[in-house]
């Protein structure tokens, strides 16, 4: 069955640095989209970033674009997601999502990030 | 940006009782929306995408309708399990995603 696996969530000061990964499984990971949606404490959804089943194209919400860098690594079946300049705004439990057809089907359990002095 | 509101915020309903959610965007998606529920410290889950298509294993109790820009989820008999928070989202003006705020369902 389909799973995935966040890893790489904790507190960290403003202004710093976190790597984000995603471990999948059940699937031909290098057949699809991938793609980061964020849930801040208490909130709603919202999309991050999302990249193409090669690596070949990314995209970015404008709240991270700039800041935010999504990679993959299809010999691995792993998904990154490089956060700098991390705001206390950023702070959210990040979810990794299989993205399809514009839907994202499958979710992790997500990994909870914290940005705070 | 395309802005997608869901109504009402609460839905206060009986176990047993019909529930109908509903979800509006800022200008017309076509049939390009979906649905998730999302139980509490859980992960999101599909429910409904191209606005009436049910996703694998998803109850038949769960039905979208709708298009262009009103749209609604109706869970026909409520069971315990179904009383979690719901999100529509919109992938018409893909790739910027947006979804709604969310509706949750009480007893």
């Amino acid at each position: 069955q389909v799973q995935l696996v966040e890893s790489g969530g904790g507190l960290v000061k403003p202004g710093g640095s976190l790597r984000l990964s995603c471990a999948a499984s059940g699937f031909t990971f290098s057949d699809y989209y991938m793609s980061w949606v964020r849930q801040a404490p208490g909130r709603g959804l919202e999309w991050v970033s999302y990249i193409w089943s090669g690596g070949t194209n990314t995209y970015y919400a404008d709240s991270v674009k700039g800041r935010f860098t999504i990679s993959r690594d299809n010999a691995r079946n792993s998904l990154y997601l490089q956060m700098n300049s991390l705001r206390a705004e950023d702070t959210a439990v990040y979810y990794c999502a299989r993205f399809i057809g514009g839907r994202f089907d499958f979710w992790g359990q997500g990994t909870l990030v914290t940005v705070s002095a | 940006e395309i802005v997608m509101t869901q109504s009402p915020a609460t839905l206060s309903v009986s176990p047993g009782e019909r529930a109908t959610l509903s979800c509006r965007a800022s200008q017309s998606v076509n049939s390009n929306l979906a649905w998730y529920q999302q139980a509490p410290g859980q992960a999101p889950r599909l429910l409904i995408y191209g606005a009436s298509t049910r996703a694998t294993g998803i109850p038949a109790r769960f039905s979208g309708s709708g298009s262009g820009t009103e749209f609604t989820l109706t869970i026909s008999s409520l069971q315990s399990e179904d009383f979690v928070v719901y999100y529509c989202e919109q992938y018409k003006d893909w790739p910027l995603l947006t979804f709604g705020g969310g509706t949750k369902v009480e007893i």
